[in-house]
């Protein structure tokens, strides 16, 4: 268990709808990251927030947003569904000031099915 | 640009060495990651490398080479459990996010 949690852990929609991915982050790391992975390809970044404030932007639709809340957790906002939008989202955090490596811890993901 | 390569998919047998090999050529450079992710799982670091040499952590050692933008991972005394996708990772300079290869798919055979 990497202390990093995400809801929901499976989610079936259809084209055209809207959907948030919810993240908290080990506790005291003030990084987030988002990252998507499609079938049988690697990691994508998305987005990063570092305690509130976006800090790197990847290759991120627009038609998704994210944010990150006074409490640290973060939100993925995936609008306006294709089917190409099926994948595993995952969220990781990291905590700047500590640790020897600043490895990315990362939660169980989401898997979202796209109809 | 940035490009990360390591070969698709690898076979070995149980208890066997495996070396992963991962090539990279980003325009900033903050370290290096390897993580495994089992299907459907989370990915979960094994090893980092940011000055040259080898770092070795039990079964597992990972070497980088800077100036060649080169990278490997060595598993030893492979085990059945070992059958998982292994995942290089560079750090960006700047922002700490990480930019990975497609994975590399190691199949262990009994």
């Amino acid at each position: 268990d990497s202390g990093v949690t995400q809801t929901p852990k499976h989610l079936i929609t259809a084209t055209g709808q809207r959907v948030t991915l919810r993240c908290s982050p080990r506790s005291g790391d003030l990084s987030v990251y988002w990252y998507q992975q499609s079938l049988d390809q690697g990691l994508q970044f998305l987005i990063q927030y570092y305690n509130g404030e976006e800090r790197a932007k990847g290759n991120i639709l627009e038609r998704f947003s994210a944010q990150q809340f006074p409490d640290l957790h973060s939100e993925l906002n995936l609008s306006s569904l294709e089917l190409g939008d099926s994948a595993l989202y995952f969220c990781a955090s990291s905590d700047p000031a500590g640790g020897s490596y600043n490895e990315q811890f990362f939660g169980p993901g989401t898997r979202l099915t796209v109809l | 640009g940035q490009n990360i390569d390591q070969p698709t998919e690898m076979t070995a047998t149980e208890g066997a060495i495996v070396q992963i090999n991962c090539t990279y050529q980003t325009s900033g450079f903050n370290g290096l990651f390897w993580y495994q992710q089992h299907a459907g799982e989370a990915p979960t670091f094994l090893s980092y490398n940011v000055l040259d040499g080898l770092e070795e952590k039990g079964r597992f050692s990972s070497f980088l080479s800077r100036s060649k933008g080169y990278s490997y991972l060595l598993l030893k005394e492979l085990q059945m459990k070992d059958s998982a996708s292994y995942l290089c990772a560079v750090r960006d300079q700047d922002t700490d996010k990480l930019i990975f290869g497609t994975g590399t798919r190691l199949q262990v055979f009994p």
